[in-house]
């Protein structure tokens, strides 16, 4: 199962609301993870089965789809956001991570 | 509070062999699910192998074309510790290794991850 994301990078600033993309390439149900890395760092897990939160995950994430296509948003950025996510299915081995999406300081 | 910690990296020269480990702290090892993820210098992150905890699939592995016949995954349920032992590698095996821990005996998105690991292979 191939996974994509748009954009591949973006800017914006503190406050900023900002919108991911993720598609499969064959339905994957809700099968879905976000992870966010910052450079150097390991990943860290933000979301699973395509909406729900990982403990401990500001309520300012939130994200939603089933079937292909899947949408991570940020609410009010904060410093700290300014990262690399990445979606990543489970639906079926092998599993497959989406390229990453850049998001940076306008 | 989980802690995972891999260590075993380093630099190995094409065709020799090298084995990560990863001790797991603060859950119960057993009932979960391992997996190990790799991500070259600048690169996106790459599933490697995972295997089930102790419950119905009884330790079930899988692995990624690319490292399959040459990795091989495994755990020790006394140790709490998860192993990845690479033979015959490569260059593009090059790679921080995470080892990532999911929330029940299946193997599915993952909860916790380590620091990571790099190994680097070259002459």
């Amino acid at each position: 199962i191939q996974m994509t994301q748009s954009p591949s990078s973006l800017s914006a600033s503190v406050g900023d609301t900002v919108t991911i993309t993720c598609r499969a390439s064959q339905d994957i149900s809700s099968s879905l993870a976000w992870f966010q890395q910052k450079p150097g760092k390991a990943p860290k897990s933000l979301i699973f089965a395509a909406s729900s939160l990982q403990n401990g995950v500001p309520s300012r994430f939130s994200a939603s789809g089933s079937g292909t296509d899947f949408t991570l948003t940020i609410s009010s950025l904060q410093p700290e956001d300014f990262a690399t996510y990445f979606c990543q299915q489970y639906d079926g081995f092998p599993f497959t991570f989406g390229p990453g999406t850049n998001v940076d300081v306008k | 509070e989980v802690d995972l910690v891999e260590s075993g990296g380093g630099l190995v020269q094409p065709g020799r062999s090298l084995r990560l480990s990863c001790a797991a702290f603060g859950f119960n090892f057993n009932d979960y699910a391992m997996t190990w993820v790799r991500q070259a210098p600048g690169k996106g992150l790459e599933w490697v192998s995972s295997i089930s905890g102790n419950g119905a699939s009884g330790g079930s592995t899988h692995y990624a074309d690319s490292v399959k016949g040459r990795f091989t995954i495994s755990r020790d349920d006394l140790k709490n510790k998860v192993y990845l032992q690479m033979n015959r590698l490569r260059a593009e095996d090059t790679a921080v290794y995470y080892c990532a821990k999911s929330p029940g005996y299946s193997s599915n998105y993952f909860d916790s991850w380590g620091q990571g690991t790099l190994v680097t292979v070259s002459a």
